[in-house]
């Protein structure tokens, strides 16, 4: 068990709809990194908040937002969903004090879009 | 754009024998790596690390090399047993992306009793 927790585990709904993904850190961490891995493909960085900032930026389409609340939780909400949306959505979390740190993922969201 | 790749998606190794993975990587900026073991239906977790200014890592059965000069980082498991079973990941990481890390494909790795 890392420490991160991750809701819901499974989540099925139809093309066009939105989703909220919700992730909690590890106690501690301040910083929360969202990923995405869809069938035969690595896990590929979407975004990534620090201590309720928005840090960096990666491969995150304009219909996907995330947030880092003031407790430290957050949120990955897709809209307008697509069949390309598929995949499972990995939430990790870290310390990051200084320089890089180890990733400490949840178990990940499965998002079906039907 | 893939910075860091992992060309063998699958591996079968006999268990007692040794599991050699391999990751190649583009940005000659990276200066930290690390390994990640998954299982079904769980997340990744974190295996080994390795700085750029060691070319080698050893933590029991597991062993990272790193040749900047090539790019080039492996993973040898010594010696390999079942519950080694899993898909592994590498991904790198450069101070100036923010800890940002690119991760690999993952090799998917079968030990045989």
């Amino acid at each position: 068990d890392s420490g991160v927790t991750q809701t819901p585990k499974h989540l099925i709904t139809a093309t066009g709809q939105r989703v909220t993904l919700r992730c909690s850190p590890r106690s501690g961490d301040l910083s929360v990194y969202w990923y995405q891995q869809s069938l035969d493909q690595g896990l590929q960085f979407l975004i990534q908040y620090y201590n309720g900032e928005e840090r960096a930026k990666g491969n995150i389409l304009e219909r996907f937002s995330a947030q880092q609340f003031p407790d430290l939780h957050s949120e990955l909400n897709l809209s307008s969903l697509e069949l390309g949306d598929s995949a499972l959505y990995f939430c990790a979390s870290s310390v990051e004090l200084a320089g890089p740190d180890t990733q400490y993922f949840g178990p990940g969201t499965r998002l079906t879009v039907l | 754009d893939q910075q860091v790749k992992q060309n063998s998606p699958s591996l079968s190794v006999q268990e007692g024998r040794i599991s050699i993975l391999n990751c190649d990587y583009t940005n000659s900026m990276f200066d930290y790596f690390l390994w990640y073991k998954k299982y079904p239906a769980e997340g990744p977790t974190f295996l080994i690390s390795i700085s750029s200014i060691k070319d080698k890592n050893e933590d029991g059965r597991f062993t990272v090399f790193l040749n900047k000069s090539a790019k080039h980082l492996s993973l040898h498991i010594v010696p390999s047993q079942p519950g080694d079973s899993a898909v592994y990941f590498c991904a790198a990481s450069a101070k100036n992306t923010g800890n940002q890390f690119y991760f690999g494909t993952g090799t998917s790795l079968t030990v045989i009793p």
